[in-house]
């Protein structure tokens, strides 16, 4: 079974501060995706990292591959109160078409 | 463009009884998958369909059957609803290349079970 587990569960933060989200795995992927989901709506992607070690930035969202592609962060600075939401790491285990989705970080951001 | 088609959004159901949902794409994506979500929760991978013709468990597949009736189409079916099975259900269809994968999702089914 590969899992990806994220921490943490939730978070609540005043406006402005800076944060990180982890996504650990035991097992290898070939790529991984970051989800935003609001209530009420299905999960939209953000981004996806592809190589082992790799950074992608989406304004003031900064996306870190892990060297061996079994983990991967988000980090968000000077969170806003629109960056309120449950993120959501999700990836296909190589070699398998089992798309999976992490356990979640349900960010809150109090202005 | 619709995208990823689900139906019911809401729907209450009685120990016991049947249903099912149902999902349609408009995006020609081989694959397609049934998810459900429990409050403040992950997604959970119930089935999957990786291209017509064929289905697999995913992680949580006890209590429903799944049907791909064609490319377009990705049906989930509870046979005897339990109360265990309240949860947001969400179908979604994938892109899928060598270096990317994306999930396009429905608006999600509000399944209870009384």
């Amino acid at each position: 079974t590969q899992l990806l587990e994220q921490s943490p569960q939730f978070l609540s933060i005043q406006e402005g501060e800076n944060l990180t989200v982890y996504c650990n795995s035991s097992s290898v992927f070939s790529s991984l995706q970051w989800y935003r989901q609001e209530p009420g709506e299905g999960p939209v992607l953000l981004v996806t990292v592809v190589t082992g070690g790799e950074v992608k930035k989406l304004k003031r969202l900064t996306f870190q591959f892990g060297d061996a592609r079994k983990d991967s962060s988000l980090h968000i600075t000077a969170a806003q109160p629109g960056d309120t939401g449950l993120y959501l790491c999700a990836g296909v285990a190589s070699g398998t078409y089992k798309y999976i989705f992490g356990t979640g970080t349900r960010l809150k951001v109090l202005a | 463009n619709a995208g990823v088609t689900q139906t019911p959004k809401f729907q209450v159901l009685k120990t016991g009884q049947s249903m099912t949902l149902q999902c349609a794409q408009d995006m020609n994506h081989n694959s397609m998958y049934w998810y459900r979500q429990d409050p403040g929760m992950g997604l959970r991978l119930i089935y999957y369909s990786a291209s017509e013709g064929t289905t697999d468990k995913g992680e949580v597949p006890n209590g429903y059957n799944v049907s791909r009736l064609n490319k377009r189409e990705f049906s989930l079916r509870l046979e005897s609803a339990a109360p265990s099975q309240t949860s947001v259900y969400f179908c979604a269809s994938c892109s899928r290349s060598v270096v990317n994968t994306e999930a396009f999702f429905g608006q999600g089914t509000r399944l209870t079970v009384v």
